[in-house]
């Protein structure tokens, strides 16, 4: 059974700083990687998506990396703003694509 | 483009009652995935239904039912709801030839 591990659970920071978020999974036997954000109370909306035969996908400021040998994925974040301040869900799809494993997600506040 | 609809937004129910929840695919998604999302949690999958036929399931009971209608869009059935019921329902949308799923803006469930 696929699990997905995020950490940390929460982090805050100032404003401008750089930033990584960490995603692990158990199963390796992955079709894609997602990455999310969530405001709170809110639906999710998609941010990144990293197919299994890459190793990175990169919107903005943010980048994605993913190795599926060691099971794990990071989110960075550039010059972070309090926009950004939401919970960050990562997401594998299975073999079949079909479904999504979620991890419990990190929650970022970025203060001004 | 119409994107994923939910509705209703919000609902409260007591125990032992059934509740139906409602789903509008995105145009051209004849796949719909269901997740419920507790309070600090990542969304866990329900179950998944591909033409009008579910297609997977995940660690739910009996009591959580579904349906897709010819037009693709989709209904959760939750009978004699508990209170640990109570959470965001997340509806997504996708087709085979789409590498990711299209999540709607979800149906907060509260169960006194």
């Amino acid at each position: 059974k696929q699990e997905v591990t995020q950490i940390p659970a929460a982090l805050s920071v100032p404003e401008g700083e750089n930033l990584v978020l960490n995603c692990s999974f158990t199963d390796s036997a992955i079709y894609n990687l997602q990455w999310f954000r969530q405001d709170p109370g809110k639906g999710l909306t998609s941010l990144l998506l990293i197919q299994s035969s890459q190793r990175e996908q990169t919107s903005g400021r943010l980048n994605a990396s993913l190795d599926k040998s060691s099971g794990r994925s990071t989110l960075y974040i550039a010059a972070s703003q309090p926009g950004d301040s939401a919970t960050y869900l990562c997401a594998v799809y299975g073999s079949g694509y079909s479904t999504l494993t979620f991890g419990k997600g990190t929650m970022l506040l970025v203060s001004p | 483009e119409t994107g994923v609809t939910q509705s209703p937004t919000h609902l409260i129910k007591t125990r032992g009652q059934q509740v139906t929840l409602r789903c509008s695919s995105q145009s051209g998604h004849n796949t719909v995935s269901w997740y419920q999302q507790a309070l600090g949690q990542g969304p866990q999958f329900i179950f998944q239904y591909y033409r009008e036929e579910e297609n997977g399931r995940g660690n739910f009971p009996p009591r959580f039912s579904g349906l897709q209608f010819p037009n693709y869009s989709s209904e959760l059935n939750v009978n004699a709801l508990e209170l640990d019921d109570s959470a965001l329902y997340l509806c997504a949308s996708s087709s085979p030839r789409v590498e990711t799923q299209y999540f709607g803006p979800g149906t907060r469930l509260l169960v006194l």
